[in-house]
């Protein structure tokens, strides 16, 4: 079965320095992968999606890769802020069946002031 | 757009009882909507796939007779927790997903707790 990996359980930066997440997998070949953002308590948030023939995507601030060869994903968030504290949780789908999505456990980020 | 809401946003029951969870897309059709769980410090995991006028997909080791699912309309998919034990007691989100699109957007979860 797949397995997804996010490199870090925790992530600690300071603020306005650039924070880059990792999303990892193997034995699965995603036609999409989508990264979320979730606080405590709540549901998680759609952030971005990033097709397999796509390279790279960007939104304001975020950027997110994505390398088939490699099997990863890595997440930027540049001039980070403390807003930008939570956990964030990469998810992986195919064009199959009902479109699935398979999760990461995600990654705590808290941005130091 | 694509705002999905549920209801309650925390419960607490007796062992025994049942409960039932709404997931609502408020501003489109859902044709699909999806049901997860999560325990603390985990991942999500999908429990199954409800498919609006028809039964729902199971994932494998979810009982369907105890966690029954009802896609009644466009909008509207139900979970009912049936006969809740202690170890039930998680955090439960629902998705939703805009037919003819990929992204699946999540709703706020429900906290069960079973005494």
């Amino acid at each position: 079965s797949q397995k997804i990996e996010q490199n870090s359980e925790a992530l600690n930066i300071q603020e306005g320095k650039t924070a880059t997440l990792t999303c990892n997998y193997t034995n699965y070949s995603p036609a999409y992968l989508q990264w979320y953002r979730q606080d405590p308590g709540r549901g998680p948030v759609f952030l971005l999606l990033i097709r397999e023939n796509e390279k790279e995507k960007r939104k304001e601030r975020l950027k997110v890769t994505f390398d088939t060869t490699l099997k990863q994903s890595l997440f930027h968030i540049t001039a980070s802020q403390p807003a930008d504290s939570a956990t964030y949780l990469c998810a992986l789908g195919d064009q199959t069946g009902a479109n699935n999505l398979f999760f990461g456990t995600g990654t705590r980020l808290t941005v130091i002031p | 757009g694509a705002v999905v809401s549920q209801h309650p946003s925390r419960v607490i029951c007796k062992s025994g009882t049942s409960v039932k969870i709404e997931c609502r897309s408020l501003d489109f059709q859902a044709t699909t909507m999806f049901w997860y769980r999560q325990f603390p410090k985990q991942s999500l995991m999908l429990m199954a796939t409800s498919n609006e006028g028809s039964k729902a997909t199971y994932e494998q080791g979810v009982e369907k007779d105890k966690f029954l699912i009802n896609h009644a309309s466009l909008t509207l998919s139900t979970l009912t927790v049936t006969s809740a034990h202690p170890e039930d007691s998680s955090f439960y989100i629902c998705s939703a997903r805009d037919p003819g699109a990929i992204t699946q957007y999540f709703g706020p979860g429900t906290r069960l707790t079973v005494l």
